[in-house]
């Protein structure tokens, strides 16, 4: 059975750092395209980053470039998504999905992990 | 990348149909057929419903389709039943090698 399951969020000041985790069971993770998605408290869905197979193509949407990096350890079938610099306008819950095909199809889902920022 | 738009809210009565409509640009929806539509239930994560346009996943019912005319897509769902009250997103890859999502759209089954 297909897993994702993320952890690392919590509460963190603005201009602080924090590191989510998004670990996978279930299917070979290095054959898959892996995607950060969030959702601001009674908002839409905001697609975030995403990064292939082998870790050395990524892509960022705008509002999170040069903060926030997406990365990933096949070993331990897990990607990583470091947040730096955080604003109040990154709160959200934030989900990874898996992406079957090179341009998205985000077929699993976690069940996601909250950030707030805030002083 | 401006959010692809989708009305707020529909609704219809068991047994009805209704169309959800997702309206981008020449450099998202119009450009390619990968556009997907989710379904997101209060507190839980979005489930994929279709996807390159009119393609259904396995498990999902027959009841829900899609399709596209240049720059809107649009999910139909057919016999509406109780369980199918959620919301909607839409989303599109990009010229920009990007996802972009829509606003989402609020289902009330009446």
């Amino acid at each position: 059975e297909v897993q994702l399951v993320e952890s690392g969020g919590g509460l963190v000041q603005p201009g602080g750092s924090l590191r989510l985790s998004c670990g996978a069971s279930g299917f070979t993770s290095s054959g898959y395209w892996m995607h950060w998605v969030r959702q601001a408290p009674g908002k839409g869905l905001v697609w975030v980053a995403r990064i292939n197979g082998a870790g050395n193509d990524r892509s960022y949407a705008e509002s999170v470039q040069g903060r926030l990096t997406i990365s990933r350890d096949n070993a331990k079938n897990t990607v990583y998504l470091q947040m730096n610099n955080l604003r109040a306008e990154d709160t959200a819950v934030y989900y990874c999905a898996r992406g079957n095909s090179g341009y998205g199809n985000f077929d699993y889902w976690g069940q996601g992990t909250l950030v707030t920022v805030s002083s | 990348q401006s959010a692809l738009t989708q009305p707020a809210s529909v609704s219809g009565s068991p047994g009805q149909s209704i169309t959800i409509s997702c309206t981008g640009t020449s450099s998202d929806v119009g450009g390619h057929n990968y556009v997907s539509w989710f379904q997101q239930h209060p507190g839980k994560a979005p489930n994929l419903m279709i996807y390159e346009v009119d393609n259904r996943p396995s498990g999902v019912s027959d009841r829900f389709s899609g399709s596209k005319s240049g720059n809107t897509a649009s999910l139909t769902i057919s016999g509406l039943q109780a369980e199918d009250e959620a919301d909607y997103y839409c989303t599109s890859f990009t010229r920009s090698n990007t996802w972009v999502f829509g606003g989402g759209t609020k289902l009330t089954v009446l």
